[in-house]
């Protein structure tokens, strides 16, 4: 699976949009950006994923450049329960249980 | 029903006992899987089980003993485990046929080790 680079932490106020980035210059063609997070003190959730259209669920949208090589998670009006640690994973899309391979995320902070 | 629960929320064992962590979920889900995630640092696959088979053992030290009883529960037995095991251990679950890249977790066992 390629590897990911993001931002240690960002902040983020209140209501405003939280534009996550990530590069994965090495991605291949048939991988997938997936996003996750972790709240502290729980396990990670699943947020979004795509291949390369870009994608809209009710918590948030990746938009994914033309030639792959970083995405963008949005949250448009980041709320306080928010502020948790984000991973950007790219992978195979697997037809069996396979590892998900954690970066070191970033930490969202979100101020009131 | 998308939960995966994990009994008990905390456990505190010495370097003798024999302890087992327990995870369940009722999704219909056939892959389940152990992370082990250290304080400040991101999870790190330990077992994969994919249809009560094991297909994924990380290398793991062999004091950590996994276990898949049937398709909705998902053991993991410890046993002379050293201080440096103490860490948050998640267990997750997936469809294996129509995986895609979606792992449901649970809250985590907070493991201490004395």
């Amino acid at each position: 699976d390629a590897k990911t680079t993001q931002p240690t932490s960002m902040d983020c106020a209140e209501g405003r949009a939280a534009n996550l980035p990530c590069n994965h210059s090495t991605i291949s063609g048939n991988e997938y950006v997936y996003w996750y997070r972790q709240i502290h003190s729980q396990g990670p959730q699943y947020i979004i994923h795509g291949l390369k259209n870009n994608e809209t669920n009710e918590m948030a949208s990746l938009i994914i450049t033309e030639d792959r090589k970083s995405s963008t998670l949005i949250l448009p009006h980041a709320t306080l329960r928010d502020t948790a640690v984000y991973y950007c994973i790219v992978r195979v899309r697997r037809t069996s249980g396979s590892r998900l391979t954690f970066g070191e995320g970033t930490q969202l902070t979100v101020n009131p | 029903d998308t939960e995966v629960t994990q009994t008990p929320k905390h456990l505190v064992m010495g370097m003798t006992n024999k302890k087992s962590l327990k995870c369940e979920q009722h999704m219909g889900h056939r892959a389940m899987y152990w992370y082990k995630q250290k304080a400040k640092k991101p999870p790190e696959l330990m077992f994969v089980y994919s249809y009560e088979k094991l297909s994924i053992n990380e290398s793991v030290p062999s004091r950590f003993s996994p276990e898949c009883p049937n398709s909705s529960l998902l053991n993991l037995h410890l046993h002379a485990l050293q201080p440096e095991d103490s860490a948050l251990y998640l267990c997750a679950s997936s469809r294996p046929l129509a995986d895609r890249g979606t792992q449901y977790f649970g809250p985590g066992t907070r493991l201490l080790v004395l």
